[in-house]
């Protein structure tokens, strides 16, 4: 039982690149999220999603588009990396009651 | 939507001592209020978690109390170890679905 599982750990950019950013749960969870976390900010909301074929954006979706195709998994998308998205990205499931917040190990991007 | 604060940012104490941590939500339909633990490089870690319908819930060292009325939370630790010494963040979930709102963090130091 692995939890959530993100990948990768660490990733460095060029400025306009794109890439994604994985997250896959096995606790058949409906619920998933991504948050990102910077100095003194705490973790801001980006996307969820609250079932397979539904997401909406949080507190800072901009520069991000996630999908979910399956209740596994739920990938993040930066479609053209700037520096302000460096950050360190967490994904979480959300056990059907609500509580039970499980973060993945989380993923710390560099954009230069 | 809801909104967090949380005091101090930064807290100090000596071995042996206790820690208070205080939060304010905004939304009195938030039912469901966590606190994490971040060690430094590594996901938020659940610590202890209360629900609106209890005043305060405790777990050896570690206690918190909410005030609905005031709409306001609190971890305690007491008798502080320096392996306490990590991040703390509160949460509030919203009352109609499963975002879960952080505050901006406290990091807690503890002194031998």
């Amino acid at each position: 039982n692995a939890g959530v599982t993100q990948t990768p750990k660490f990733q460095v950019l060029k400025t306009g690149q794109s890439m994604t950013l994985q997250c896959a749960q096995d606790m058949n969870h409906e619920y998933m999220s991504w948050y990102r976390q910077d100095p003194g900010m705490g973790l801001r909301l980006i996307h969820y999603s609250v079932g397979a074929g539904i997401t909406d954006q949080g507190e800072v979706p901009n520069g991000y588009n996630v999908s979910r195709s399956t209740t596994e998994d739920f990938p993040l998308r930066l479609l053209s990396a700037a520096p302000s998205q460096t950050s360190v990205y967490f994904c979480a499931s959300v056990s059907p009651l609500g509580d039970g917040y499980t973060f993945g190990s989380g993923t710390r991007l560099t954009v230069v | 939507g809801e909104n967090v604060e949380q005091h101090p940012s930064t807290l100090s104490v000596q071995e042996g001592d206790s820690a208070v941590i205080k939060c304010t939500y905004s939304d009195s339909a938030s039912n469901y209020f966590p606190w994490y633990k971040q060690e430094l490089g590594k996901r938020p870690q659940l610590i202890i978690d209360i629900r609106s319908n209890v005043g305060e819930k405790k777990d050896q060292r570690i206690a918190v109390t909410l005030n609905k009325t005031a709409k306001h939370f609190s971890l305690h630790i007491t008798e502080t170890q320096p392996e306490d010494s990590a991040v703390y963040f509160c949460a509030a979930l919203g009352g109609s679905n499963y975002k879960l709102t952080f505050g901006k963090g406290t990091l807690l130091t503890v002194n031998p």
